[in-house]
């Protein structure tokens, strides 16, 4: 089955910049998702990536995409104190009869002042 | 649009006892999802309904567990009889179901069982 796997804690100073990594397993993935949730909030999507895409860029979140490794980064750019929550990645493929997400354990992001 | 609705935002119950979480999808939505969170097994899809329909339940943990859609805009999630293992927090989602249209969360009901 599929398969989402993320490391579980990063920190870093307010300013610098965050990259958190996710791979996956399953090669019929074709949309990658990042979702942000902050405590006791539901999850809030941040940005997706195609799988025939490299990269995408928005604002201060850069997605890079290594479809032949099956791995996806997200870049926070000038990290905030408010940008601390945890970060899932997610992935699903196009099947009609697959539409629900498969969810990383999440990166919990701890942004230090 | 309020986006999507559950209720309660907490339930406390005793062991034994039937529980049912609300929720009510973004109007025009016709996926539903339910997803059970907890420390250790992280986030879990329970069940999801296109149209009204239960496409995939493999998540759902055992017969205590069943979950209806009678209409395009209310979903129920029942546990009965519940048991502490059934702690979790419990989010509902919905999303247009097609392409990379995305999936919007509710707040989640954190359910305790005692």
């Amino acid at each position: 089955g599929e398969d989402v796997e993320q490391s579980l804690f990063l920190s870093v100073r307010e300013g610098d910049s965050s990259v958190i990594n996710c791979t996956y397993t399953d090669s019929s993935s074709t949309y990658l998702y990042w979702y942000k949730q902050e405590p006791g909030a539901g999850l809030q999507l941040l940005t997706y990536i195609f799988s025939n895409m490299d990269m995408k860029q928005d604002q201060r979140l850069t997605v890079l995409l290594n479809k032949k490794d099956k791995h996806l980064s997200l870049r926070i750019a000038d990290t905030q104190t408010g940008d601390s929550a945890i970060y899932f990645c997610a992935e699903r493929t196009s099947d009609t009869g697959r539409r629900a997400l498969t969810f990383g354990s999440g990166t919990r992001l701890q942004v230090q002042p | 649009d309020a986006g999507v609705i559950q209720s309660p935002r907490h339930e406390v119950t005793e062991m034994g006892q039937e529980v049912t979480l609300r929720c009510k999808p973004i109007s025009g939505h016709n996926s539903l999802f339910w997803y059970r969170q907890t420390m250790m097994r992280g986030l879990e899809l329970l069940i999801y309904f296109n149209n009204n329909v239960p496409i995939d339940d493999s998540g759902m943990p055992e017969d205590r567990f069943s979950a209806k859609m009678p209409n395009a805009s209310f979903s129920t999630l029942k546990i009965q009889p519940s048991e502490p293992r059934d702690s979790a927090v419990y989010f509902c989602a919905s999303s247009l179901g097609q392409g990379s249209s995305e999936a919007f969360f509710g707040q989640g009901t954190r359910l305790t069982v005692v």
